[in-house]
């Protein structure tokens, strides 16, 4: 069963725009996950947030975490054609260590 | 970088017959995973090993599904009789901390 929900399921943006996609997640969490995955690929791990941080950075990428609303959300900044993909949220639950993936965005980023 | 290697790329296989995918983890990586994503969706995990343990395997179709890692390293994910439902990708991760799973790029099955 899915743990995370994506929102929205698909997004389509100008290059250079920033795209925001929202995670919400129903169970308590010890970390939340952001993975990438590019077309008919496997996933790739973007950034890990811990269920006692607000907030991270890791490049053009910012991380939001809510675990009061628990919910999260990715903002890709200044994006590029390259950033089209795939991108899941994936949450370790407290209970124990299986990650949970939600549905995906699938995000286009057009030139 | 190190990477998860999956073997096949891609499998088309009758129903009924048997199908068999295998993983090599990134190495010194303790916990491997199997998970199943169908077109469309996100991940679902099938099966955990820690070392040669099965430490999660409640989403496996035990009827049909059986994995091992005999020696802790790699692992093979044996369908059994393959079903027109278990058209997916397969995707193996591993980990050494349990946390950032590196995942390898899948197989693709197909079964006709």
């Amino acid at each position: 069963s899915q743990q995370g929900e994506e929102d929205p399921q698909a997004l389509s943006i100008q290059e250079g725009e920033n795209a925001t996609m929202n995670c919400s997640y129903k169970t308590s969490i010890n970390n939340l996950q952001w993975y990438r995955q590019n077309s008919g690929r496997g996933l790739v791990h973007l950034i890990l947030i811990r269920s006692n941080e607000r907030e991270k950075h890791s490049g053009r990428l910012r991380v939001t975490l809510d675990t009061s609303k628990k919910s999260s959300s990715l903002l890709i900044t200044a994006s590029r054609a390259a950033d089209t993909a795939s991108y899941f949220c994936a949450t370790d639950g407290t209970s124990g260590s299986r990650l949970t993936f939600g549905e995906g965005t699938q995000l286009t980023v057009n030139p | 970088e190190a990477e998860v290697a999956q073997s096949p790329r891609y499998k088309i296989t009758e129903k009924s017959q048997a199908v068999a995918f295998w993983c090599d983890p990134i190495s010194g990586h303790a916990t491997l995973y199997w998970y199943r994503q169908i077109l469309g969706q996100g991940p679902e995990l099938l099966v955990q090993f820690q070392d040669e343990s099965v430490v999660d395997d409640s989403q496996l179709p035990k009827d049909r599904f059986s994995a091992e890692r005999l020696k802790g390293v790699d692992s093979t994910l044996k369908i059994q009789p393959a079903e027109l439902g278990d058209s997916a990708m397969y995707l193996c991760a591993s980990s050494s901390t349990g946390y950032g799973y590196t995942f390898g790029s899948g197989t693709r099955l197909t079964v006709v």
